[in-house]
């Protein structure tokens, strides 16, 4: 069975300042791997998704994310935060049509 | 495209009323999915479906049916509501296995 780890509910950084939102995976077989944004009281939208063979992945408003196949981790990163990246960020593993999601990590990006 | 479109997008049941959610994709895509989210408890999958006529039970299928019997429509029902059953429920499609998941806005359910 397919599983995925957030190990923060919850990540703080100042605005400007990198930010790495983190997610470990446990799949059989290679694994297709996503982040989603999720902004109050609206649905999920696309950021990024692991390709194979790409172990840094660039996605939408400058996020990207880190494969390590060793570690099972696709940690998500920003160089420099901006107060609207604030909001509830989703890891997801998908295999033979089903997806599972991490429990979400609010970001929080302060002034 | 309207992309995936849901509704209601707000709805209250008593307990044990029975009602559909629906869920409709312009984009010709084969994957569709049901999801649950719950506080502190991200999405969960509920049922799913790779193809009209074709659909599969998720992590929490109890208390709900799915059919698929065109490639845009995807409806849940909820047999007898439990206030169990309370959430916001989102629809997703996909062009393939692998491809990136759209999500409509989400219905909120209140079962009373």
């Amino acid at each position: 069975a397919q599983s995925v780890a957030q190990p923060e509910d919850q990540v703080n950084v100042a605005e400007g300042n990198p930010l790495t939102v983190k997610c470990t995976y446990s799949v059989s077989g290679n694994p297709y791997l996503f982040w989603y944004v999720q902004y109050p009281n609206r649905g999920l939208q696309f950021l990024l998704k692991y390709i194979t063979g790409d172990n840094l992945v660039k996605g939408s408003y400058g996020f990207e994310a880190e494969f390590n196949k060793s570690q099972t981790s696709f940690h998500l990163k920003k160089p420099s935060a901006l107060v609207s990246d604030s909001a509830l960020y989703f890891c997801a593993v998908r295999d033979a049509g089903k997806s599972t999601f991490g429990d979400g990590t609010t970001l929080t990006v302060k002034p | 495209n309207a992309g995936v479109t849901q509704t209601p997008k707000f709805q209250v049941l008593k307990t044990g009323q029975s009602m559909t959610l629906q869920c409709a994709q312009d984009m010709n895509h084969e994957y569709m999915s049901w999801y649950r989210q719950d506080p502190g408890m991200g999405l969960r999958l509920i049922h799913y479906s790779v193809g009209a006529g074709i659909t599969d039970q998720g992590e929490v299928p109890n208390g709900y049916n799915v059919s698929r019997s065109t490639t845009e429509d995807f409806p849940l029902r909820l047999l007898s509501a439990a206030p169990s059953q309370t959430s916001v429920y989102f629809c997703a499609s996909s062009y393939g296995l692998g491809e990136t998941q759209y999500f409509g806005p989400g219905t909120r359910l209140l079962v009373l």
